[in-house]
């Protein structure tokens, strides 16, 4: 059964760090997101991507997230100066586009539990 | 805007029992709802959905839920519960938009006791 997929599992890093994210969505998804849950609290919504472009993000996705697929298979989620309340499990997640119900059903990676130090 | 209400961050119950789980949305145009479970170190698997039709709705390992507009509502009930259902359980709200995001409550626990 296709799966998203997320690496690291568990990424560490030092404060005012860089920090890429990576997922590799179902192959004939079209629709591209990141969520993030920080520890006791409840799944958020950082941003939307779609045919190359950022289709919706939330007041959490300021300046310093910024999301790329590089290739063809690739979904990315950096953090340019890492924070401590950036802090967090990072869930990726992907949709279908062929319209009808697969469009809206979002199946979800593992999660990159992200340590700021 | 939309928003999602999980009632009880915590519930147990005995094996055998009735599960029910409560969620309430609030939104300005007619919703796609969703609950998610999350088994320990894993990410969130989809148990169910309603979108438009029937407003009782099934899905994976037993789950199932029913719309009720009237009441802003959708809980997710189990007749039986298994001591493999102790996980957290979400509750999810979006607009019937390709794309957009979904708006998660705060979750519930569930516990089942032998």
């Amino acid at each position: 059964e296709p799966e998203v997929t997320q690496t690291p599992s568990h990424q560490v890093t030092q404060m005012g760090q860089e920090v890429i994210l990576r997922c590799v969505p179902i192959s004939n998804h079209l629709y591209f997101y990141w969520y993030r849950q920080i520890l006791g609290q409840k799944v958020e919504f950082l941003v939307s991507f779609y045919n190359n472009e950022i289709s919706e993000k939330s007041e959490i996705f300021d300046d310093q997230f910024s999301v790329e697929r590089p290739d063809g298979s690739n979904f990315t989620l950096k953090i340019r100066s890492t924070k401590l309340e950036d802090s967090a499990m990072y869930f990726c997640a992907s949709s279908g586009g062929a319209g009808g119900a697969s469009s809206y059903e979002q199946y979800f990676g593992p999660g990159t539990r992200l340590t700021v130090t | 805007a939309q928003s999602v209400t999980q009632l009880g961050s915590h519930v147990s119950v005995s094996e055998g029992a009735l599960v029910l789980l409560r969620c309430n949305y609030s939104s300005s145009v007619p919703p796609y709802l969703f609950w998610y479970v999350q088994y320990p170190n894993q990410g969130l698997q989809l148990l169910l959905k309603y979108t438009t039709g029937a407003t009782l709705v099934k899905g994976i390992n037993g789950f199932e839920a029913e719309f009720k507009k009237s009441e802003t509502s959708f809980h997710l009930t189990k007749p039986s519960a298994h001591m493999s259902d102790a996980a957290e359980y979400f509750c999810a709200v979006s607009v019937r938009e390709a794309g957009t995001a979904l708006i998660f409550g705060k979750g519930t626990t569930l516990s089942v006791s032998s």
